[in-house]
């Protein structure tokens, strides 16, 4: 079936410093979403691309399309406290349509 | 009004108790979504309604019992769970009628169960 992979599984950083998770599917997705899940949280949409090569800012973040429609990436610049959470991709399934979740990145900010 | 409420926020329960988790969304989404996250992994999907039809059940046992009462309420019904169970229950709702991969889900904060 379909898999949506993540990496980095975990980063550590300290403020100020940036980051970035990748997000890798074994298909062709027709639009990618991103979700931030805060700590005893619950996952909260940030953004939807679906064109090829395209890149959206909101903010320090800036998320991008891959050409193929394979791969996106979420960049974080000088990172905040804030910013603590895991961050999930997410693409639908071709044949069904359901929402595909990746295996998330745990992003921790050391003040 | 963007918010899907659930109750309740925690729930413990024995292995022999009946129970059920509560969902209501008033954005006039017609996809209602139950997911099951477990620590440190991603939401998996349990069942999708569409227009108040289950339409997707991800071959969830049977004492996972899911249940649309009308458009704006999902209910999942609780019986003779066992500890591996114990997990962040997660009501979901989009626009969308199908399976959801193609519009914005709005999560619920979840019902945190523990099974004893």
């Amino acid at each position: 079936g379909q898999q949506v992979m993540q990496i980095p599984q975990y980063q550590h950083v300290q403020e100020g410093e940036d980051f970035t998770t990748y997000c890798n599917s074994s298909t062709t997705l027709s639009n990618i979403q991103w979700y931030k899940q805060r700590p005893g949280g619950h996952p909260v949409f940030l953004i939807q691309l679906v064109k090829s090569g395209e890149v959206k800012k909101q903010k320090r973040l800036t998320f991008q399309f891959g050409e193929a429609k394979k791969n996106s990436s979420l960049h974080i610049t000088a990172t905040q406290t804030t910013d603590v959470g895991t961050y999930f991709c997410a693409g639908p399934d071709e044949d069904t349509d359901k929402l595909i979740f990746g295996t998330g990145t745990r992003l921790q900010v050391f003040p | 009004d963007t918010e899907v409420t659930q109750t309740p926020k925690h729930l413990v329960m024995g292995m022999t108790n009946k129970k059920s988790l509560k969902c209501e969304q008033h954005m006039g989404h017609r996809a209602m979504y139950w997911y099951k996250q477990k620590a440190k992994k991603p939401p998996e999907l349990m069942f999708v309604y569409s227009y108040e039809k289950l339409s997707i059940n991800e071959s969830v046992p049977s004492r996972f019992s899911p249940e649309c009462p009308n458009s704006s309420l999902l209910n999942l019904h609780l019986h003779a769970l066992q500890p591996e169970d114990s997990a962040l229950y997660l009501c979901a709702s989009s626009q969308d009628s199908r399976g959801g991969g193609s519009d914005t889900q709005y999560f619920g904060p979840g019902t945190r169960l523990t099974v004893l």
